[in-house]
């Protein structure tokens, strides 16, 4: 069956600018979560949207992360006035309740 | 104190050895514990779920011991496939812990 999918999977943007990720998860589950993943580094944990339970935001970096998932389905997560220290991977991953993850394959992000 | 706590390595091994990979979990009430594959600039795959009474899929054997609050992998006859970094992962109350990952390589 279809995995989780994200888009784009490549991303370069200048300093200063917005740019919008999107994750489709996997249909059926009611889990999604947002990571990041510098190079040679672990998993960095982000937000995560159980049902329609209120998000937790607790890993986002700063106010300039945001994120929404709608219909409980697709999510967008969303950098406002990237900086460089915003690149990485950005993975997504859904499951359904505690049950094992699975990721999609990531937007590779760079801020020039 | 981090949720969970894995050797980063590297673990270089000869094919056909044995290695195995431990990770410490800090949550007693922690519910349900995986382990993960993660090839280079490739996102992590399920390997396999890891059950109370241990569980064996081929030459990969995974195993809980909630007493100590860890669970380790074991892999038999390295393959040079099996080169990868290996990451653990616990839930608690819904929400997933990683390990850093461990990294193997395996050498002809």
């Amino acid at each position: 069956g279809a995995g989780v999918s994200q888009s784009p999977s490549n991303k370069v943007t200048e300093k200063g600018k917005d740019v919008e990720l999107r994750c489709d998860p996997i249909s059926g589950h009611t889990a999604l979560y947002w990571y990041r993943q510098s190079l040679g580094q672990g998993l960095e944990f982000l937000i995560y949207f159980q049902g329609n339970s209120a998000p937790d935001k607790s890993g986002l970096p700063s106010d300039r992360f945001s994120a929404e998932r709608t219909g409980g389905s697709v999510s967008t997560l969303t950098i406002q006035r990237t900086q460089q220290e915003d690149s990485a991977v950005y993975l997504c991953a859904s499951s359904f309740s505690s049950y094992e993850q699975y990721f999609g394959p990531g937007t590779r992000l760079t801020v020039t | 104190r981090k949720e969970v706590e894995q050797d980063p390595g590297p673990f270089n091994v000869p094919e056909g050895a044995t290695v195995a990979f431990n990770c410490t979990y800090s949550n007693s009430a922690s519910q349900s514990f995986f382990w993960y594959r993660q090839d280079c600039r490739k996102e992590p795959k399920l390997l396999m779920s890891v059950y109370s009474s241990g569980n064996e899929d081929g030459r990969f054997t995974a195993q809980l011991n909630r007493a100590s609050q860890y669970i380790s992998l074991l892999i038999r006859d390295s393959k040079l496939s099996d080169s990868a970094t290996y990451l653990c992962a616990v839930n608690t109350g819904n929400q997933f812990y990683f390990g850093t990952g461990t990294s193997l390589t395996v050498i002809p």
